[in-house]
């Protein structure tokens, strides 16, 4: 499975977009880039999911490069709820989660 | 059925108990993934099943570990002779094809 490289952290104002960058450089071509996050104390939630495409939901879009070697997670108006630990999984055929330490996102008001 | 269910939300147990935690994924989800979590790390992968055949199991799963899904709906783990270090978020996960999984809220464990 592929290893995923994510920053220990970040600051976002509230209002302003939230952009998380993840590297997966040694992504393979069947393997999908989810997206979790994990508030205190809670189970962690799904976001979003991506093979090469861009993708977006109500929650967040994703942009995959070209190469797939990177993407970024952007919440497009970030709220004081959305601070949490934002996960950056490549998860292939056996669709087992190999999860690292996340980026602990911050947004403040 | 609007998500999955795990009973129960914390155990205190003794060292050297026995305890055994229950999983109820979404009801129509084939997948289904245990987990655990200690503070300030992501969660670790525990072992997984497609319906009711237990296809993988980590290394993280010592003998006093097990876990079984015996129609392809709810699952248990146990945990036999417990220690210290069994101390943890317990997290079960059910999904289906190529989409999100869904987590439940975990178990959190604390062996005293």
């Amino acid at each position: 499975d592929a290893k995923t490289t994510q920053p220990p952290s970040m600051d976002c104002a509230e209002g302003r977009a939230a952009n998380l960058p993840c590297n997966h450089s040694t992504i393979s071509g069947n393997e999908y880039v989810y997206w979790y996050r994990q508030i205190h104390s809670q189970g962690p939630q799904y976001i979003i999911h991506g093979l090469k495409n861009n993708e977006t939901n109500e929650m967040a879009s994703l942009i995959i490069t070209e190469d797939r070697k990177s993407s970024t997670l952007i919440l497009p108006h970030a709220t004081l709820r959305d601070t949490a630990v934002y996960y950056c999984i490549v998860i292939g055929n056996n669709r087992k989660l190999i999860w690292g330490l996340g980026t602990s996102l911050a947004v403040n008001p | 059925d609007t998500g999955v269910s795990q009973d129960p939300r914390h155990k205190i147990t003794k060292r050297g108990q026995n305890v055994t935690f229950r999983c109820d994924p979404i009801s129509e989800h084939n997948r289904l993934y245990w987990y655990r979590q200690t503070l300030g790390q992501g969660p670790e992968f525990l072992t997984y099943f497609q319906n009711e055949a237990q296809l993988e199991k980590s290394r993280l799963l010592s003998d006093r570990f097990s876990a079984e899904r015996p129609k392809g709906s709810f699952s248990t783990l146990e945990i036999q002779r417990t220690e210290q270090g069994d101390s943890a978020m317990y997290l079960c996960a059910s999904g289906l094809g190529e989409g999100g999984y869904t987590f439940g809220s975990g178990t959190r464990l604390t062996v005293v």
